[in-house]
């Protein structure tokens, strides 16, 4: 069974440019979540996705943004980029049980995004 | 807030010895914990999940123990091996998929 894939894995830009990155879930998970992860403040929740809908967010500004699509696919956009926002950019997946669950998440093997 | 602690930052011992991970976290209102290994520049493996109700998990050489009322968890790796060597993230879980991690414990295994 194919992990859980990103695209792409590593990018490039400038400051002020905006980016969207890309996350495919195990085949069957329908939970897509997505975490910072920096040296310094190492790995931070960003946001959660569950059947197109966003259930969770975490401290981040507004210009980190994302969606989710009906085969449960998601996107992650960040606009107006900082050098701070250099980071490796991870996506999980999870197969939510009947009852909500708490599976296991897996994750993906990241964007490696560097702003200049 | 929910804050993760592990201890050691990092790990150094010679391959074969038996050796603990330790995490601690100051909510205990938890719905599981996660063991996780991330290599350099790579994503993360899930090693072992242990849901609230349960007090330890076993996967081959791998041992994890949880102590939700004293907000502690170990991670108990038996006759360490180079390839072993990576940095170690204790993750927990409340609500939906949000996890909130440690900083790692990174281990070095020398042959």
């Amino acid at each position: 069974k194919a992990g859980v894939t990103q695209t792409p894995r590593y990018l490039i830009k400038t400051r002020g440019q905006q980016v969207t990155l890309s996350c495919s879930p195990i085949s069957g998970h329908r939970s897509v979540s997505w975490y910072q992860q920096t040296p310094g403040q190492g790995l931070q929740f960003l946001f959660e996705y569950f059947s197109e809908t966003q259930r969770n967010k975490g401290n981040f500004p507004g210009r980190f943004s994302g969606r989710q699509f009906s085969n449960s696919r998601s996107e992650m956009n960040v606009s107006t980029l900082e050098l701070g926002d250099s980071a490796l950019y991870l996506c999980a997946s999870r197969k939510v049980g009947s009852g909500g669950g708490y599976n296991e998440q897996f994750f993906g093997p990241g964007t490696r995004l560097t702003v200049l | 807030k929910q804050e993760v602690t592990q201890i050691p930052a990092a790990l150094s011992v010679p391959e074969g010895e038996n050796l603990v991970l330790n995490c601690s976290f100051t909510d205990s209102a938890i719905y599981n914990l996660q063991w996780f290994r991330q290599d350099p520049g790579k994503g993360l493996t899930s090693l072992l999940l242990i849901q609230s109700s349960q007090r330890e998990q076993t996967s081959g050489r791998l041992n994890a123990s949880l102590d939700k009322s004293s907000g502690r968890s170990t991670l108990y790796i038996a006759a360490s091996q180079p390839g072993d060597s990576a940095t170690y993230l204790c993750a927990v879980g409340k609500g939906y998929s949000t996890l909130t991690f440690g900083k790692g414990t990174m281990l070095l295994v020398s042959p």
